[in-house]
């Protein structure tokens, strides 16, 4: 089946440094992809998205590289702070939703496994 | 306050009972979604609803079922909880907009014994 994966379940930097958390994915048609930050007792909140016809995005100390050649995601943060830590999803979004007559499909959203990423301080 | 909560966040239970986790979001969001999340396997799709009274299947939805008479309130109940049931259910809602972002609520772990 079609599925999203990590190359590192976990990851440990020192604060200051910049981390890069990697994710592999399969479905060539997926247009859209997202990753999420939970933190430990939480539920998954929205870090930064991405469509499939960019091939880099940025946010606040993220960015986001999309890699279609070779179906590969990455996160970047810089700077890590301790309160980084946490677990990294990335989600791929493998079609558009559709509505219709009977028809109420979503966008399906896989989510990969997940990466532990530790900050030391 | 706006958002999306779930009840109960902690629920210890036997096999064979039933339990119904709630969930109840403030945004008018159309979608709404139930993941589990085991050690292992990530997030995956119990069920989903397009909107009230509109439901259908995830990845994973032997064991449970949904209803959605609210726009905001979407339960999930187990009719009769098994062991492997044990886990840590969120509920998500979005918009109508076709994008994948999803806010989740915090979390209601299962126990069952």
């Amino acid at each position: 089946g079609e599925s999203v994966g990590l190359h590192l379940p976990t990851l440990s930097v020192q604060e200051g440094d910049n981390s890069i958390i990697n994710c592999a994915y399969s479905n060539s048609a997926s247009d859209y992809f997202i990753w999420y930050k939970q933190e430990s007792g939480k539920g998954p909140q929205f870090i930064i998205d991405i469509r499939s016809n960019m091939d880099k995005r940025q946010g606040q100390r993220v960015t986001v590289l999309l890699n279609k050649t070779v179906k590969h995601l990455s996160l970047q943060i810089a700077a890590t702070q301790p309160g980084d830590s946490a677990v990294y999803f990335c989600a791929e979004n493998s079609g558009p939703a559709r509505e219709g007559a009977g028809g109420t499909s979503y966008g399906k959203l896989t989510f990969g496994q997940g990466t532990i990423l530790t900050v030391h301080p | 306050d706006a958002g999306i909560t779930q009840s109960p966040r902690y629920k210890i239970t036997e096999t064979g009972r039933q339990v119904t986790l709630m969930c109840h979001q403030t945004w008018s969001h159309s979608y709404m979604f139930w993941y589990r999340q085991d050690l292992g396997h990530g997030l995956r799709l119990i069920y989903y609803s397009a909107a009230a009274d509109i439901t259908d299947k995830g990845e994973v939805p032997d064991g449970y079922v949904v209803s959605r008479s609210k726009t905001e309130n979407f339960p999930l109940t187990l009719e009769s909880a098994t062991r492997s049931q044990t886990s840590v259910y969120f509920c998500a809602s979005r918009d109508r907009r076709d994008t994948g972002e999803l806010f989740f609520g915090e979390g209601s772990r299962l126990t069952v014994l």
